[in-house]
C-alpha cells in the first residue's frame, strides 16, 4: 500500500514556465486536496476535490488549476510560474465521511 | 475567517519530562480536530483525531483533548523521548474535510 504519492519531490522552474505536480493515492479515497506550506504561515488549502469530476477552490487558488478525472489522481498545474509560488506543496486524501486525512511526502518547488 | 493559533512556537525539554502543547481556534463550529507530526523534510503524519462529539483521544503516550466551547485543544505527551522531536501541528476540519492549520510548535527533546 503506497498511500499518497507525490512527484516530483524537487523542482526548479523559471518564471513563466508551466508544470504539473502529480498526486496519486491507492486507498480509494473520495477526498483529495492540495496545500502549500510557507514559513511562518502554516499549511493553506489551494484546491480540493470530493470525487471524480468535482473540484473546488480553497483559500489560495490563484495561479493553480486542478482536475480530477479519476478517483486515484489529482494533479496540480501551474500555468505560468511566479516566484511567489516558491513553496512546499502537499497532497492529501481521505474518506468523504471526515476521518483521518493522509498526506504525501511533499514537493519542494523553487521558482527563479 | 478561521484562525488557529499554537503556543508556544518552540519548546525545548529534557528527556522524560511531561509536556503540553496548546492550540486555540476561533470557529467553534468545527467538524473534527486533528493533531499531526511533521519531521524535517517530510510530510505530515496524523497522530490523533478528535471528532466534534468527543472530548479526548489517547494513543500510547499521547493524549489530546478538545473543548469546543472555549475554542481550545491540548496535546499531552508523557515521558518525552528524543524521538518525539518534531513539529506538531493542529488543524481543525470542516464538514468538507478541509483542514485549517496552526503554524505549529517545534519540539526538541534533549537526551
Amino acid at each position: 500500500n503506497a498511500g499518497v504519492t507525490q512527484t516530483p519531490k524537487f523542482q526548479v522552474l523559471k518564471t513563466g514556465q508551466s508544470m504539473t505536480l502529480q498526486c496519486a493515492q491507492d486507498m480509494n479515497h473520495e477526498y483529495m486536496s492540495w496545500y502549500r506550506q510557507d514559513p511562518g504561515m502554516g499549511l493553506r488549502l489551494i484546491h480540493y476535490s470530493v470525487g471524480a469530476g468535482i473540484t473546488d477552490q480553497g483559500e489560495v487558488p490563484n495561479g493553480y488549476n486542478v482536475s480530477r478525472s479519476t478517483t486515484e489522481d489529482f494533479p496540480l498545474r501551474l500555468l505560468s510560474a511566479a516566484p511567489s509560488q516558491t513553496s512546499v506543496y502537499f497532497c492529501a486524501s481521505g474518506r468523504r465521511d471526515g476521518n483521518t486525512i493522509y498526506f504525501g511526502e511533499g514537493s519542494w518547488l523553487t521558482v527563479v | 475567517k478561521q484562525e488557529v493559533t499554537q503556543i508556544p512556537a518552540a519548546l525545548s525539554v529534557p528527556e522524560g519530562e511531561n509536556l503540553v502543547l496548546n492550540c486555540s481556534f476561533t470557529d467553534s463550529a468545527i467538524y473534527n480536530l486533528q493533531w499531526f507530526r511533521q519531521d524535517p523534510g517530510k510530510g505530515l503524519t496524523s497522530l490523533l483525531l478528535i471528532q466534534s462529539s468527543q472530548r479526548e483521544q489517547t494513543s500510547g503516550r499521547l493524549n489530546a483533548s478538545l473543548d469546543k466551547s472555549s475554542g481550545r485543544s491540548t496535546l499531552y505527551i508523557a515521558a518525552s523521548q528524543p524521538g518525539d522531536s518534531a513539529t506538531y501541528l493542529c488543524a481543525f476540519q470542516t464538514g468538507a474535510n478541509n483542514l485549517f492549520f496552526g503554524t505549529g510548535t517545534r519540539l526538541t527533546v534533549i537526551p
